[in-house]
């Protein structure tokens, strides 16, 4: 069965420092990969997403992620964060042939920014 | 941003009375989906439909039942409301024309309080 751990709970950095935000993931094929963001109050946003090709992808608010296969992993990162980022952010995994009530949620990293 | 509406967005219950959920959407997506969101537990799918009258059972299905008789409302009722089911709880449409990303857009959640 597909899993996902994002192994930190809460996560503080200054505004303006880097951030990378953990996610590993259980499949055994080659999975579609998903980032979302939630910020308090509201649903989730994609940040980003792989399905194959390139293995660093680029998404919105200057968010990047690298799948690296050999670590089963799919690591957020934005080189300098800013005060609205602060949010929950959500690793997903789903099959590569799925429909969309295949994918399967982490438990969230909550990131707080301090000044 | 996608039109995603829920009602009620806030409720609280008594345990043992039904609870009826509204989720409609103004963009003619096919699939909508209602999760649950539960500190530690990330995104659980409870149920999803595939079209009008077409719905199927995700992770967490017990007490629970949907309805899709029109495209753009999907029902999540609790037939008899228990404090388990306290929650926040989301609906997330996908599939609209010409899209095939596996991206979910989501409402702004309803949070049910059972007493």
């Amino acid at each position: 069965a597909q899993s996902v751990t994002q192994p930190d709970i809460h996560i503080t950095v200054s505004e303006g420092a880097s951030l990378e935000l953990r996610c590993n993931y259980s499949y055994g094929a080659t999975p579609y990969l998903f980032w979302y963001v939630q910020s308090p109050g509201q649903g989730l946003q994609l940040l980003l997403k792989y399905f194959s090709g390139d293995t660093l992808v680029q998404g919105i608010k200057g968010f990047e992620a690298e799948f690296k296969r050999s670590q089963s992993s799919f690591n957020l990162r934005k080189p300098s964060v800013h005060w609205s980022d602060a949010a929950e952010y959500f690793c997903a995994v789903g099959p590569s042939n799925f429909g969309n009530e295949k994918l399967t949620f982490g438990t969230g990293t909550r990131l707080t920014i301090i000044p | 941003d996608a039109g995603i509406t829920q009602s009620p967005r806030h409720k609280v219950t008594e345990t043992g009375t039904p609870v009826t959920l509204r989720c409609h959407q103004t963009e003619n997506h096919r699939y909508m989906y209602w999760y649950r969101q539960d500190p530690g537990h990330g995104l659980r799918l409870i149920h999803y439909s595939y079209g009008v009258k077409d719905t199927d059972k995700g992770e967490v299905s017990d007490g629970y039942s949907v309805s899709r008789s029109k495209t753009e409302d999907f029902l999540l009722t609790l037939e008899s409301a228990t404090s388990s089911q306290t929650s926040v709880y989301f609906c997330a449409i996908s599939g609209g024309t010409g899209s095939n990303t596996g991206e979910l857009f989501f409402g702004e959640g309803s949070r049910l309080t059972v007493l």
